[in-house]
């Protein structure tokens, strides 16, 4: 079955710490998508960024960085010199495909809660 | 840029009467779906619709689910009696392939 692991439920930094968030994946298909969302107290769920199972190469936005992995499934966060406005709920997921249907669903993984204090 | 779109964004109820939930698409997609969280926990798949109908659906989406797409821009989830367990927010998305965009949410509070 189709799973997203994210072990680490709460995780405290100070302000400028660099954190890693981990993402464990679990699928059958060759051909499948990676996301993560980042939820503020707000509760909107804010696009991070996503990844196809093709593209291993690792990508730098600004602070943030994701490193993919396909021989371990994983698919890591880190925010280097973390802010307080860092401080959120954030959500690894799969796309999986139903193919009875031509539809798909997101798995979302039960999220790991970060509070970076000043 | 398009977006989803859902109202309300916060529904307070009491248990037993019906709510209706409303989200308005990306106008060009095809594919919508409903998701729920429930407070605390993790973000989890209602149901997705295409041509008009239900494509898949969870073993959460019982008979006091129903979605429609009344008027073409619309798309709207019913529950008919809410329960205390009812109470989380609830996301819309849509897509016109894998990826999917993410409605604001609208908070249910069941009373």
């Amino acid at each position: 079955a189709q799973k997203v692991t994210q072990a680490q439920t709460e995780i405290s930094v100070v302000e400028k710490e660099d954190v890693t968030l981990d993402c464990v994946y679990e699928t059958r298909d060759t051909t499948y998508y990676l996301f993560w969302y980042k939820q503020p107290p707000s509760g909107e769920l804010v696009f991070l960024i996503r990844r196809n199972s093709f593209d291993e190469q690792n990508e730098i936005s600004g602070r943030y960085s994701w490193n993919f992995q396909k021989s371990t499934s994983s698919f890591n966060f880190t925010i280097t010199a973390s802010q307080v406005v860092d401080s959120a709920v954030y959500f690894c997921a799969l796309s999986e495909a139903l193919f009875t249907s031509g539809t798909y669903k997101y798995i979302f993984g039960t999220g790991t809660r970060l509070k970076v204090l000043a | 840029e398009p977006e989803v779109t859902q109202t309300p964004s916060h529904q307070v109820t009491q248990m037993g009467q019906e709510v209706i939930l409303r989200c308005v698409p990306i106008s060009n997609h095809l594919y919508f779906y409903w998701y729920r969280q429930i407070l605390g926990q993790k973000v989890e798949f209602l149901v997705s619709f295409y041509n008009n109908e239900i494509s898949e659906k969870s073993e959460i989406f019982d008979d006091q689910f129903s979605v429609e797409r009344p008027d073409g821009s619309n798309f709207t989830l019913k529950i008919r009696s809410t329960k205390l367990e009812d109470s989380a927010m609830y996301f819309c998305a849509s897509s016109s392939s894998y990826e999917q965009y993410f409605g604001p949410g609208t908070r249910l509070t069941v009373t």
